[in-house]
């Protein structure tokens, strides 16, 4: 069974544009969740996904959002960056809410 | 609010036990994880514990619980070079969803 992809690996954009990460979960999994890791702040949560619903949400400004598909494919998006938000962004999915998590490799994200 | 601590490095020599140890805050928390991140890599799941359960066994991994100081720990037996990697304590964000709380990770190094 194929983990949890996410695309693009590499990212580099400026300040003030915006951003779309993608993550596709495990084959059946319904749950995504997104966090941020970076070197000050370690693992965040951002927000977790469930049947295209939002059910949870980290302490992140309304700049990050995200959805759902029906397939349970989920995007982040980022509006107006900031140097900040320079990060790691991992993904995880679960079969369903309350279950083990499984971590995507990330997308390395750059603002210059 | 919720808080998970953990010690920022270990140093052990190869063939040695290697143990982490983890204090949380939310004694809700249904599951607490172990997570282990390689360089450039995403977060790869170890092992978890249900919270009503002491110890957790699972190959040269042994998991121990101890709810009422809220501490958890990690201990690898004969520990490899290839065991280096920062080790992630997390639990349960809240009951209502999957989303997790980490710590800071502890960097564990292996000699030979």
């Amino acid at each position: 069974k194929a983990g949890v992809t996410q695309t693009p690996r590499y990212l580099i954009k400026t300040r003030g544009q915006q951003v779309t990460l993608s993550c596709s979960p495990i084959s059946g999994h319904r749950s995504v969740s997104w966090y941020q890791q970076t070197p000050g702040q370690g693992l965040q949560f951002l927000f977790e996904y469930f049947s295209e619903t939002q059910r949870n949400k980290g302490n992140f400004p309304g700049r990050f959002s995200g959805r759902q598909f029906s397939n349970s494919r989920s995007e982040m998006n980022v509006s107006t960056l900031e140097l900040g938000d320079s990060a790691l962004y991992l993904c995880a999915s679960s079969w369903t809410v309350g279950n083990e998590q499984f971590f995507g490799p990330g997308t390395r994200l750059t603002v210059l | 609010g919720e808080d998970v601590e953990q010690s920022l490095f270990l140093s052990v020599r190869e063939g040695d036990s290697s143990v982490i140890n983890c204090t949380y805050t939310d004694s809700s928390s249904t599951y607490l994880y172990w997570y282990k991140q390689e360089p450039g890599a995403g977060l790869q799941l170890l092992t978890y514990i249900f919270s009503n359960m002491d110890m957790k066994q699972d190959q040269r991994l042994t998991v121990l619980l101890n709810k009422k100081d809220k501490h958890l720990s990690l201990r690898i037996a004969d520990t490899q070079t290839g065991d280096s990697a920062i080790y992630f304590c997390a639990e349960t964000f809240n009951q209502a969803g999957t989303a997790l709380i980490f710590g800071k990770g502890t960097t564990l190094s292996v000699s030979s």
